[in-house]
C-alpha cells in the first residue's frame, strides 16, 4: 500500500494563478483533511471531508476550495494564488471510528512569488 | 479559537539523557495527540491518549493526559540520534478535528 500521496511535491506559482492539489489514499478512509504549515508552527486545518461528497471548513479556509468526487481523492484548490498561501501543504486521512489516528501525506511545498 | 501553547520551543541535549515537553490549552480536549516530523516529512502519530489522567507508553516515550483536560506532556527517556525531529502535540475535541501546537525542536549530540 503507497498510504497517502501528494502531487505534485514542490510548485512555484506567480500571484493570481491558480491550481489544483491532488490527494489519494488507499486505504479506504473515510475522512480526509487538508493543512498548511507555516515555517515554525503547527499544522493548521484548511478543509476537511467526512466522506464522498461532503466538505466543511477547518480554522483557515479562506482563499481555497476542495472536492471529494471519489472517497479516495481529496482535490485543494487555489483559484488565486496569493504570497500570503507560500506553505507547505499536508494531506491526511483516517479511519470513522478513529478519527484521532491521521496518516499524512509526504506535503507538497508551494512558493507563491 | 482554541490554541496550544507548546514548550519548550526547541532543545539541545546530550544523547542518553531523559526529555519531557508539554503543552497547555485555555480549553479542554477529548483526545490528545502527540506526533513527530522528520525534515521534509509528515507528522506520524507516536502516542494518542484519550482519558484524563491516563498515562501511555510507546517504548521509551510516555506520555500523559492532564487531569484538567488542559494538557498533556512527553517523556522520551535515553535520548539516542533517531530521536532528533520536531514533535508536535495535538488536541482534539471532536473525532478528526485537530488543534496542532507550534511544535518542539528536538536536538540531540552524539
Amino acid at each position: 500500500n503507497a498510504g497517502v500521496t501528494q502531487t505534485p511535491k514542490f510548485r512555484v506559482l506567480k500571484t493570481g494563478q491558480s491550481m489544483t492539489l491532488l490527494c489519494a489514499q488507499d486505504m479506504n478512509h473515510e475522512y480526509m483533511y487538508w493543512y498548511r504549515q507555516d515555517p515554525g508552527m503547527g499544522l493548521r486545518l484548511i478543509h476537511y471531508s467526512v466522506g464522498e461528497g461532503t466538505t466543511a471548513k477547518g480554522e483557515v479556509p479562506d482563499g481555497y476550495n476542495v472536492s471529494r468526487l471519489k472517497k479516495q481523492n481529496f482535490l485543494l484548490g487555489l483559484e488565486s494564488a496569493a504570497p500570503s498561501q507560500t506553505s507547505v501543504y499536508f494531506c491526511a486521512s483516517s479511519y470513522l471510528d478513529k478519527g484521532y489516528e491521521q496518516f499524512f501525506g509526504p506535503g507538497t511545498r508551494l512558493t507563491v512569488l | 479559537g482554541q490554541q496550544l501553547n507548546q514548550s519548550p520551543q526547541s532543545m539541545f541535549i546530550q544523547e542518553g539523557e531523559d526529555v519531557s515537553m508539554n503543552c497547555t490549552s485555555s480549553s479542554i480536549f477529548n483526545t490528545w495527540l502527540w506526533y513527530k516530523q522528520d525534515p521534509g516529512e509528515g507528522p506520524v502519530l507516536l502516542i494518542a491518549l484519550y482519558k484524563a489522567g491516563e498515562l501511555t507508553s510507546n517504548g521509551r516515550l510516555t506520555a500523559q493526559f492532564g487531569i484538567t483536560r488542559k494538557d498533556s506532556f512527553l517523556n522520551i527517556s535515553a535520548s539516542i540520534p533517531s530521536d532528533v525531529g520536531i514533535y508536535f502535540c495535538a488536541g482534539q475535541l471532536n473525532a478528526g478535528k485537530s488543534t496542532f501546537g507550534d511544535g518542539t525542536t528536538l536536538t540531540v549530540k552524539p
